[in-house]
């Protein structure tokens, strides 16, 4: 199987920039899909194919692609920005879709 | 406006079998593969089955491989999931999903006995 790797909590201050990274081993040659979850609430698309934003997102959500990790940036990170997030991405073949296990953003 | 809205959720016992169901509306349907997603009590979200345009293939996560069937009825718009052989370990909020962007509120089903 495959599987895509988060680290599960990252921790930071109104203001700052939060990074959330993603790897695994087909991240450069598939796309990279960002989501965030809300307690109670379906997940909703942030960034789509690695660097793109889907209209209505907040500029701060930006993504980035290095060989097989991605990266995740929300800047000026705000209390509303207080989520889980997941990156979720496909086999070489789109045989199958795989999430990563989530990171949850702490606001301090 | 995309919307997808699922059905046929509830409590069942182990062993047991249910049916889901989503209907969508505000995009051609029948254009795009379409998939269902589980995000059990307090965890991840989990990819479990996807469907062809047409639903000439279908792909399974290996969890599920077996006991779920995924289905579809481009005339009515609609996507279904046949979940049989239910185990505790299934529980949870099932999403109908037009990957990447669209996703319905879930149905919960519950396994226990």
């Amino acid at each position: 199987s495959y599987e895509l790797t988060q680290p599960p909590s990252v921790s930071v201050s109104p203001g700052q920039t939060a990074r959330i990274t993603c790897s695994g081993d087909t991240l450069s040659k598939q796309y990279t899909f960002w989501y965030q979850q809300r307690p109670g609430q379906a997940p909703v698309l942030v960034i789509y194919k690695d660097t793109e934003r889907p209209s209505g997102i907040s500029e701060r959500f930006s993504g980035s692609s290095s060989g097989t990790t991605v990266t995740l940036t929300i800047s000026e990170v705000q209390a509303e920005d207080e989520a889980d997030y997941y990156c979720q991405s496909s086999d070489t073949t789109y045989t199958f879709e795989v999430f990563g296990g989530g990171t949850r953003l702490t606001v301090l | 406006e995309v919307q997808l809205v699922e059905s046929g959720g509830g409590l069942v016992q182990p062993g047991g079998s249910l049916r889901l169901s989503c209907v969508a509306s505000g995009f051609n349907f029948s254009n795009y593969w379409m998939s269902w997603v589980r995000q059990a009590p307090g965890k991840g979200l989990e990819w479990v089955a996807n469907i062809k345009q047409n639903g000439s293939a279908r792909h399974y996560a290996d969890s599920v491989r077996g006991r779920f069937t995924i289905s579809r009825d481009n005339a009515k718009n609609s996507l279904y999931l046949q979940l049989d052989s239910l185990r505790v370990e299934d529980t949870a909020i099932y999403y109908c999903a037009f990957l990447p962007g669209y996703w319905g509120q879930g149905v919960l089903v519950t396994v226990s006995t």
